[in-house]
């Protein structure tokens, strides 16, 4: 049974501060994890993938990968009220076998 | 129309009703899924379809019944359902690649109510 762990939350930082999600995922063979915010009421929308070991920045947003420890990150500096959301990860292994996290509620307080 | 449109948005139904959700992309994506999304659950992932032919059925009962006709459209066919499958029913598509990240991109859901 592949699974994906997140800690559900709520993630409260204040705004500003830098929000920091972590995910670890049990099949040693996938290849991409991805990052999607869900508002509430909406459907997921991706931030960022990534699918080599290391760090990977796009604007405010950073996602560290590290396949030994089968363990992916997604770093949100200044945060927002606007990033609070629902953050999912999700894995894949090519096959289109996409195994989603329970996501991780984020408050960014104003 | 660009990206994943889902029809209808909201829908209510009867236990004995049959009805049906809609998905087309407009991403020229060669595959199309269908995940369930029930409160404080992870994304189920119900059907694939790659280049119109289902890949994956991740052991959903017979009252839902998908139907790929090509690869820009898929349907979710609903009969007798439960009260428990009421939930927010989501499409996605993506382009397989050998290479680099397969990337969904969700439609905007269905949201399902089973009285």
């Amino acid at each position: 049974q592949k699974e994906v762990e997140q800690n559900s939350g709520p993630l409260s930082v204040p705004e500003g501060a830098i929000a920091s999600l972590n995910c670890t995922y049990s099949d040693r063979g996938s290849q991409s994890f991805f990052w999607y915010r869900q508002y509430s009421g909406k459907s997921p929308e991706l931030i960022m993938f990534i699918y080599s070991n290391g760090d990977k920045e796009d604007g405010r947003f950073t996602a560290q990968l590290n396949k030994a420890s089968q363990y992916v990150s997604l770093l949100i500096r200044d945060s927002q009220p606007s990033d609070s959301a629902t953050y999912l990860c999700a894995v894949d292994n090519y096959g289109q076998n996409f195994v989603f996290g329970p996501g991780t509620r984020l408050s960014v307080l104003p | 129309e660009t990206g994943v449109t889902q029809t209808p948005r909201h829908l209510v139904m009867g236990m004995t009703n049959k009805k049906s959700l809609k998905c087309e992309q407009h991403l020229g994506h060669n595959a199309m899924y269908w995940y369930k999304q029930s409160a404080k659950k992870p994304l189920e992932l119900m059907f694939v379809y790659n280049f119109k032919e289902q890949t994956e059925n991740n052991s959903v009962p017979s009252r839902f019944s998908p139907e790929c006709p090509n690869s820009s459209h898929l349907f979710l066919h609903l009969h007798t359902l439960q009260p428990e499958d009421s939930a927010l029913y989501l499409c996605a598509s993506s382009q397989t690649k050998t290479a680099g990240a397969n990337v969904l991109t969700f439609g905007a859901g269905s949201r399902l109510t089973v009285l």
